[in-house]
């Protein structure tokens, strides 16, 4: 009963450097989600999918592609990796219609440098 | 432009006394509230929900109270336990979307 699974868990990255977040649910959920948390500034919602093959921009999508080519997956890429994506990114995933049931990962610990 | 605002950074309650955390909003299309509780290196778990048609919700130890005319709610939790100390996030949830925006979090430490 893995839920949803993202990797890697931490990561350092270079300025420029480019790296894949990756995600997987278990859970046939249709939505998903990615957000980023910063220190005292809560989460901020990314990317979200209502489907394979759909996408859509939430808050703050700048910087980061995305691609829902599976139910189960929701890969979230950074082309050019600068310090503001220094953040904690978290994937979720639920049913359409049904809010709490968000079901979050545990966390991807990112440092660009 | 936080939409959902905590303006608690951090609250501090002794073992078995209440734990009142609260949470504002400023957009009236917003239509469902939840909780969420953190640990550390874990992600946010749901924890209780309310719907704006509803004034109060409880389940178990915790209540959340809505007051639409104030765009606030908040979280009661009674008798609070050392195992409640995490970071708690309002959410709310925008009129036919399934999107939730956060607020910044509040950190419980509920001490012996």
């Amino acid at each position: 009963n893995a839920g949803v699974t993202q990797t890697p868990k931490f990561r350092i990255l270079k300025i420029g450097q480019s790296m894949t977040l990756q995600c997987a649910q278990d859970m046939n959920h249709n939505y998903m989600y990615w957000y980023r948390q910063d220190p005292g500034m809560g989460l901020k919602l990314i990317y979200y999918s209502v489907g394979a093959g759909i996408t859509d921009k939430g808050e703050v999508p700048n910087g980061y592609n995305v691609s829902r080519s599976t139910t189960e997956d929701f890969p979230l890429r950074l082309e050019l990796a600068a310090p503001s994506q220094t953040s904690v990114y978290f994937c979720a995933s639920s049913y359409s219609g049904e809010n709490y049931g968000y079901t979050f990962g545990s966390g991807t610990r990112l440092t660009v440098v | 432009d936080q939409q959902v605002k905590q303006n608690s950074p951090s609250l501090s309650v002794q073992e078995g006394r209440i734990s009142i955390l609260n949470c504002d909003y400023t957009n009236s299309m917003f239509d469902y509230f939840l909780w969420y509780k953190k640990y550390p290196a874990e992600g946010p778990t749901f924890l209780i929900s309310i719907s704006s048609i509803k004034d109060k919700n409880e389940d178990g130890r915790f209540t959340v109270f809505l007051n639409k005319s104030a765009k606030h709610l908040s979280l009661h939790i009674v008798p609070s336990q050392p195992g409640d100390s995490a970071v708690y996030f309002c959410a709310a949830s925008p009129y036919n979307t399934d999107k939730l925006i956060f607020g910044t979090g509040t950190r419980l430490q509920v001490f012996p």
